[in-house]
């Protein structure tokens, strides 16, 4: 089991939609984080929410927009994606991001395709 | 800037063998944590094991184990007894401020 849940598993959407990501942890922790990950690479980071303040964003295009509802909850808002954006994007929380991350704990991950 | 790096693109081993899979990181910091994470074909990115650099004791979870050599800067994953739900891709990453700083992955296949 999975303390950290995403909807939806697998999301397809043309380039002129809107659709939104979401993420849920139940561990307490006040640092969440967005991933993109293509197949058989690691990870790479998008977003960081700490305290649900975006602390980090790393360059993602505006076409990405994050939001931090509460301490439980992420969400990452799309619009006007490219056929390249298509990838498995995860959600991750870990106890804070001051003086290291410590245990990142995903979520299982979005699976999206763009038309 | 800091790098992990696992020279290992792709292993394969048959099942109940024991596996060794390399990781080797840069850093100047003394204090730091390390992490295996696996991600089976289901893509679920899983946490197998981590490391404190600051304890000499390697860490163990069940069949996995590291084995921690800080001066080295090296931090390798062993696996005892392979079962075929530990075929996977393996991820080694060391915590950096903010983020996490990912080695390029292990394919590790166990044949029946």
């Amino acid at each position: 089991d999975t303390e950290v849940t995403q909807t939806p598993k697998h999301l397809v959407m043309g380039m002129t939609n809107k659709k939104s990501l979401k993420c849920e942890q139940h561990m307490g922790h006040r640092a969440m984080y967005w991933y993109k990950q293509k197949a058989k690479k690691p990870p790479e980071l998008m977003f960081v929410y700490s305290y649900e303040k975006l602390s980090i964003n790393e360059s993602v295009p505006s076409r990405f927009s994050p939001e931090c509802p509460n301490s439980s909850l992420l969400n990452l808002h799309l619009h006007a994606l490219q056929p390249e954006d298509s990838a498995l994007y995860l959600c991750a929380s870990s106890h804070q991001i001051s003086q290291g991350t410590g245990a990142q704990y995903f979520g299982p991950g979005t699976r999206l395709l763009v038309l | 800037a800091q790098t992990v790096t696992q020279s290992q693109p792709e292993m394969s081993v048959q099942e109940a063998e024991t596996v060794t899979l390399s990781c080797t990181y840069d850093t100047s910091e003394n204090n730091y944590y390390l992490f295996w994470y696996k991600q089976p074909p289901s893509r679920q990115m899983i946490l197998v094991i981590r490391q404190e650099a600051y304890k000499q004791q390697n860490a163990t979870e069940n069949r996995f184990s590291v084995n921690f050599q800080k001066a080295a800067k090296s931090f390798s994953l062993k696996i005892s007894d392979s079962q075929l739900g530990d075929t996977a891709m393996y991820f080694c990453a060391k915590d950096s401020n903010y983020q996490l700083i990912w080695g390029a992955g292990t394919k590790l296949i166990i044949k029946p």
